[in-house]
């Protein structure tokens, strides 16, 4: 069995400023990890995931992920935010042994303050 | 682009009717899930499906249905909707991997 928590239920910020939004996992096995965003009345949408290689993934729009195997963790960070990322955004775990059903965390609100 | 489309944006029913809340997608893809998403609950799965007619249960299956008669439609019924099934429907359709597409979401209200 798999565990996402992530720590944050909301995160307010200032636009322009960095942002961090943390995600630890737990499980049994190797993993992929992911990160959705999802607007207001909209479905999810992926933004980044980890399947192998490199452990830092980035996305288009700026925001970058790593995979810190150590620490079980894959935060999820962008160094200048814009009022656009204003959103619910969610962190994924499935295992890698053939299970094809993830494990969400409960979703941390990003807020961007003008 | 793999797109997942579900029947309606809006819903409202009254308590005890039957609902049904249809999802369709366009990849070919064998598994296919629905959720609910609540305020500070995250996305708890319904059902899923890795094939036709196939089907097993999730985390919060009572009160719901589901049926995949076709490979790319995914239905989840309420057979009798209560005020607390009121919530945001949101379907998903795989790949594998744990990678999920999913679909614009259901808000259905029930009163």
């Amino acid at each position: 069995a798999q565990s996402v928590t992530q720590l944050d239920s909301q995160v307010p910020v200032f636009e322009e400023a960095p942002v961090e939004l943390r995600c630890n996992y737990s499980s049994s096995v190797s993993v992929y990890l992911f990160w959705y965003v999802q607007y207001p009345n909209q479905g999810l949408q992926l933004l980044l995931k980890y399947l192998s290689g490199s452990t830092l993934v980035e996305s288009i729009n700026g925001f970058e992920a790593e995979f810190n195997k150590s620490q079980t963790s894959f935060h999820l960070r962008k160094p200048s935010v814009h009022i656009s990322d204003t959103a619910e955004y969610f962190c994924a775990v499935s295992d890698r042994g053939g299970s094809y059903i993830p494990t969400f965390g409960r979703g941390t609100s990003l807020i961007v303050h003008p | 682009d793999v797109k997942v489309t579900q029947s309606s944006r809006y819903l409202v029913k009254r308590t005890g009717e039957k609902v049904f809340l249809e999802c369709v997608q366009d990849m070919d893809h064998e598994n296919m899930f629905w959720y609910r998403q609540d305020p500070g609950l995250g996305l708890r799965l319904i059902y899923f499906s890795y094939d036709v007619k196939m089907k097993e249960k999730g985390d919060i299956p009572e009160g719901y249905s589901v049926s995949r008669e076709k490979k790319e439609r995914f239905s989840l019924i309420l057979e009798s909707a209560s005020t607390n099934q009121t919530s945001m429907y949101l379907c998903a359709s795989s790949p594998g991997q744990g990678r999920q597409y999913f679909g614009p979401g259901t808000r259905l209200t029930v009163t």
